[in-house]
């Protein structure tokens, strides 16, 4: 069974502050890593790919992997209220093509 | 990004009665989309992969006689719940792929209440 593991929360932050997700896998032969992002009640959206160790900025967000420890985790600097949601990890195991395992999220709390 | 049309995004029927749900790629052609279903609380579960002009991939544990898919163009797929029950009571999202690989584009999700 491949599977995709995170902590479900919530995580609560004051805004301004660092959020911090993490995730981690099973299989070690997996290649492709993302990050979506779910508001309540609403399908998710894409936030963030990455494909090889190391960090990927993008805006206030960055993605961090380590697949020597099938470890994935996002970084949200300078967080708002509006990044209250779901932070749902993602992940195309090896030789799976493009079936991606989601793990059950991890609900964020930005604080005002 | 590109987008996802899912309809209806609300539906409410009886027990027994089947129900279609559409999702359609309004600005590109999608010869592969996904049916995801989702429990209140619980991560996406892959229902079925649906490929243009063939029949669909059903994931283990999914029954393919109750849940009907079509994928008859390359910018439209259904999927059809045939006599529906109060468990299949779910939020249903299709998505469909995008150039590079896992990078999935949703539809806006269709929320099924069977009483």
């Amino acid at each position: 069974q491949k599977e995709v593991e995170q902590n479900s929360g919530p995580l609560s932050v004051p805004e301004g502050a660092i959020a911090s997700l993490n995730c981690t896998y099973s299989d070690r032969g997996s290649q492709s890593f993302f990050w979506y992002r779910q508001y309540s009640g609403k399908s998710p959206e894409l936030i963030m790919s990455i494909y090889s160790n190391g960090d990927k900025e993008d805006g206030r967000f960055t993605a961090q992997l380590n697949k020597a420890s099938q470890y994935v985790s996002l970084l949200i600097r300078d967080s708002q209220p509006s990044d209250s949601a779901t932070y749902l990890c993602a992940v195309i195991h090896g030789g799976s093509n493009y079936k991606l395992t989601f793990g059950k999220g991890t609900l964020l709390t930005v604080n005002p | 990004g590109a987008v996802v049309s899912q309809h209806p995004s609300w539906v409410i029927c009886k027990s027994g009665t089947s129900v279609k749900i559409e999702c359609r790629s309004l600005d590109f052609q999608a010869t592969t989309m996904f049916w995801y279903r989702q429990f209140p609380k619980q991560s996406l579960m892959l229902m079925a992969t649906s490929n243009e002009g063939s029949k669909a991939t059903y994931e283990q544990g999914v029954e393919k006689d109750k849940f009907l898919i079509n994928h008859a163009s390359l910018t439209l797929s259904t999927l059809t719940v045939t006599s529906a029950h109060p468990e299949d009571s779910s939020f249903y999202i299709c998505s469909a792929s995008g150039p590079l690989a896992g990078e999935l584009f949703f539809g806006e999700g269709s929320r099924l209440t069977v009483l």
